[in-house]
């Protein structure tokens, strides 16, 4: 079993619309969540963190529930420079910063 | 202030030549990190240093050597390479634990096998 699994899609969806991203952690030793984009062909990059208390950034809302091991991104109002990849990222201690990467969910948002 | 930079972007190698990929970061983080990514599979860590003079394997090692002779410089090499190595090969670095976690990302190298 992967250590973090998400659903590969794509999701394609309208502009305007909301769309939800969900991704599940096997390790419970995980400490701390992000959540990355990666555009077609290009490196990722840090989107945003995720707390269990729950944090927005603009139209991005990312939410941990610990007890079930989950984590989701939630984008609303949907924009076409929105179409990428996200990559939903479990973090460990132990020195060296590591990062244990999900295979990415793909959407695409279409006029 | 360029970041993280890989050198080549793109190459072909047939089965059994060896090769060097290179990356550099000016932010003057500690860590640094080779992953690579193929279809389907998340990015998976091949090797990473937590400083100058510092190596460590992660989690697919074979095949590759690293070394970290200047803090800003991060090697990766095949020493013979095969066509399971195909794949897109990322560079990373970061400040240490307790710092800011995020990874910065280099733009990549494309390496096909053949």
């Amino acid at each position: 079993r992967k250590e973090v699994e998400q659903d590969p899609g794509p999701f394609n969806v309208p502009e305007g619309a909301t769309v939800a991203f969900n991704c599940t952690y096997s390790n419970s030793a995980s400490q701390s969540f992000f959540w990355y984009r990666q555009d077609c062909r290009k490196e990722p990059k840090l989107l945003m963190s995720v707390y269990s208390s729950g944090n927005e950034d603009g139209r991005f809302t990312a939410q941990l529930n610990r007890a079930s091991q989950y984590i989701s991104l939630l984008i609303r109002d949907s924009k076409l420079s929105d179409s990428a990849t996200y990559l939903c990222v479990a973090r460990f201690s132990g020195g060296y910063n590591k990062l244990i990467f999900g295979a990415g969910t793909r959407l695409a948002v279409h006029p | 202030n360029a970041g993280v930079t890989q050198t080549p972007k793109f190459r072909v190698l047939k089965t059994g030549q060896s090769m060097t990929l290179l990356c550099a970061q000016d932010m003057n983080h500690e860590y640094m990190y080779w992953y690579r990514q193929d279809p389907g599979m998340g990015l998976r860590l091949i090797h990473y240093s937590v400083g100058e003079g510092t190596t460590a394997k992660g989690e697919v090692p074979d095949g590759y050597n690293v070394s970290r002779l200047k803090k800003q410089n991060f090697l990766l090499g095949l020493e013979s390479a095969a066509p399971s190595q195909t794949s897109v090969y990322f560079c990373a670095s970061s400040f240490p634990d307790g710092a800011s976690y995020e990874q910065y990302f280099g733009p990549g190298t494309r390496l096909t096998v053949t």
